[in-house]
């Protein structure tokens, strides 16, 4: 019964790949995000989703392209990895609640390692 | 953009002693937000304040969000060994353009000395 997954857990792949990253959450939120954790365990917000819309998009290489299919997942695609991609993926949820906000729930991250 | 300053960046304790953590930001939020990250884990929601001047208190853990809007803390009372982790701060304008978007803090490393 996890409420935000993610798969894979641990991925390992060369430079140049294209690689995918899947989340789901079944809290029945309308609201997902991808942030980025760098080695130094900074985390910083890359997209979010609201109901299949894309809301935020920091600055991000368009080699990063999010999907979401329905309102319970956001995919994460990356062509062309370089080094610099390797970090903790996170992907989290949420629902408007008090006064607008959005607490969010998180997955358990996805480790991206480039060779 | 807005930026948060979350000190001290570690801490190493005895267990049964009381931490404090706090952020500043260099402009306001409407939120403040704490969440602690075990290792390998995702940042798990402990504590969300919505007002300036509010105190909120969740187990042994207690925050306030600042008058000014700018700021936030973080007691631990009695820590215990499994308080071990990193503790993030994160602020959030709710509603308009920002649409939940958090700005996190750089991270406190707790460490408990049994």
């Amino acid at each position: 019964d996890t409420a935000v997954s993610q798969t894979p857990k641990y991925l390992v792949t060369q430079m140049g790949n294209d690689k995918s990253i899947k989340c789901e959450q079944n809290l029945g939120h309308d609201t997902m995000y991808w942030y980025k954790q760098d080695s130094k365990k900074f985390l910083k917000i890359m997209f979010s989703y609201n109901n299949k819309e894309l809301i935020i998009n920091e600055t991000v290489p368009n080699r990063f392209s999010p999907k979401s299919p329905d309102k319970a997942h956001l995919n994460l695609h990356i062509n062309s990895l370089e080094l610099g991609d390797s970090a903790v993926y996170f992907c989290a949820s949420s629902q408007e609640g008090l006064a607008g906000v959005h607490e969010q729930f998180f997955g358990p991250g996805t480790r991206l390692t480039v060779l | 953009g807005q930026q948060l300053n979350q000190s001290p960046q570690s801490m190493f304790i005895q267990e049964g002693e009381d931490v404090s953590m706090n952020c500043t930001s260099s402009s306001i939020f409407n939120t403040w937000l704490w969440y602690k990250q075990d290792p390998g884990e995702g940042p798990v929601l402990l504590i969300a304040l919505y007002k300036a001047g509010e105190l909120t208190s969740n187990g042994r853990l207690t925050a306030q969000f600042g008058i000014t809007r700018k700021d936030s803390f973080l007691n631990i009372s009695a820590s215990i060994p499994s308080d071990v982790g990193i503790y993030f701060c994160a602020g959030c304008n709710a509603g308009g353009t920002s649409y939940g978007k958090l700005t996190f803090g750089q991270g406190t490393i707790l460490t408990v000395h049994p």
